[in-house]
């Protein structure tokens, strides 16, 4: 069973608001990943980390941030939330060999009025 | 990377068994061939992995061609639980990257009671 966890798992929020997805994994792994993908359609990878104090913007372009402070720790921010933001966000962690399997959280459904 | 070719969809009786084909022609040497699923508003996760010969777990088994070109996923009796997208995607095991996985459109599987 996989041990990581998103929060919220759904965020209704209007224009201009400043957002944080919240992803923690208790699995110790040292690479995390966000991806992004759109209702039907597939999953984009938008972030990335190896470890504490790393992190890499992924294939899409996207306008959020994110953060590693702690292994298990990985959040999202939007400063500016717009209505081009609403998507699913998954969160998922994997170990250092490039054959472990990723694990995934079950989402955050973010929708921007 | 290199790229997969999956159908974009597919229907199967409850308790049968189900093929899922995939295509990799341009795989290389070093690529393993890994399936995930996502299941209805959830996360993607982990089914399979192999390389060259074929592999069963409790999940599935995977059929791996001689010449690497392609491979089926194997559901032995299809369940309601098992209507998912199934992705397929190779992962080259000798470079050190991101390691994301590229998923592309996965093929979107039907069961019918």
């Amino acid at each position: 069973e996989a041990d990581i966890y998103q929060t919220p798992r759904y965020l209704v929020i209007g224009t201009g608001k400043k957002i944080t997805l919240e992803c923690s994994q208790t699995m110790g792994h040292d690479k995390m990943y966000w991806y992004q993908q759109d209702p039907g359609m597939e999953l984009h990878l938008i972030h990335y980390s190896y470890g504490v104090n790393s992190t890499e913007k992924g294939d899409l372009s996207s306008e959020s941030t994110v953060s590693r402070i702690r292994t298990e720790h990985f959040p999202l921010t939007l400063e500016s939330a717009r209505p081009s933001h609403t998507s699913q966000y998954l969160c998922a962690s994997g170990g250092l060999e490039r054959y472990n399997e990723q694990f995934f959280g079950p989402g955050t459904r973010l929708t921007v009025l | 990377d290199a790229k997969t070719t999956q159908p974009n969809s597919m229907e199967s009786n409850e308790e049968e068994p189900v093929h899922l084909p995939c295509n990799h022609s341009t795989i290389s040497g070093t690529d393993y061939i890994h399936w995930y699923r996502q299941l209805p508003s959830q996360g993607p996760e982990y089914v399979i992995h192999g390389l060259t010969s074929n592999v069963n777990n409790r999940m599935a088994s995977l059929a791996i061609a001689e010449d690497r070109k392609s491979s089926t996923l194997i559901l032995h009796r299809a369940t309601l639980r098992d209507a998912a997208v199934y992705y397929c995607i190779l992962r080259d095991h000798a470079t050190n990257s991101g390691y994301a996985l590229n998923f592309g459109k996965g093929t979107s599987l039907l069961v019918t009671p």
